[in-house]
């Protein structure tokens, strides 16, 4: 099925250690964003990226690195995980000029 | 800058009554607002929008949502709740062609 697609789906980590979060969309939109999602605390922007090659930062950026290298991609970087680096990460798409997004279906990382 | 408010992160309804979601917007632009679900261990889904045209709004699953201006309000509402949704539910808000801000969400429990 077209959509949003996030890998992994799973991963625990060690404080320090890093990793990168793909996301892939096959909708040829223009806009991509990452969330997290914090029990009591809704979905935060991490960053985003309003075409190929650009990047934003958004509500809660420190400690992670985006890339835009390609439309369909959106990748997160953590370059060395804390702790409160612990959630579910989602990302989502739209195009332009619509403002509803199109959500992965999340990738849960843990931090020991 | 937009905002929401979600008033109440836990709701219980029986079965067969009233469903009932607050969501309160700080906007200092006309605002396009969105509900958003999120069943266990998924990603989220667009319920309803509205962008100015009919101040009530019609979504997926018998929900809806009317705009006021003067409460700055848009609740969520559903005559008769079903087992099926159970889930948790943001709302949204963004200015034209801007980012999503969403509340910290509703956890709605139907109780058999």
């Amino acid at each position: 099925n077209a959509g949003v697609t996030q890998t992994p789906k799973f991963r625990v980590l060690k404080t320090g250690q890093s990793m990168t979060l793909l996301c892939a969309q096959d909708m040829n939109h223009e806009y991509m964003y990452w969330y997290r999602q914090d029990p009591g605390m809704g979905l935060r922007l991490i960053h985003y990226s309003v075409g190929e090659g650009t990047t934003a930062k958004g509500e809660v950026p420190d400690g992670y690195n985006v890339s835009r290298l390609k439309k369909q991609n959106f990748l997160l970087g953590l370059e060395s995980a804390a702790p409160s680096q612990t959630s579910v990460y989602f990302c989502a798409s739209r195009v332009v000029g619509a403002n509803v997004l199109t959500f992965g279906a999340g990738s849960r990382l843990t931090v020991l | 800058a937009q905002s929401v408010t979600q008033l109440g992160s836990h709701v219980s309804v029986s079965e067969g009554a009233l469903v009932l979601l607050r969501c309160n917007y700080s906007s200092s632009v006309p605002p396009y607002l969105f509900w958003y679900v999120q069943y266990p261990n998924q990603g989220l889904q667009l319920l309803l929008k509205y962008t100015s045209a009919a101040t009530l709004v019609k979504g997926i699953n018998g929900f809806e949502a009317e705009f006021k201006k003067s409460e700055t309000s848009f609740h969520l509402t559903k005559p008769s709740a079903h087992m099926s949704d159970a889930a948790e539910y943001f709302c949204a808000v963004s200015g034209p062609y801007e980012k999503l801000t969403f509340g910290t969400g509703t956890r709605l429990t139907i109780i058999p």
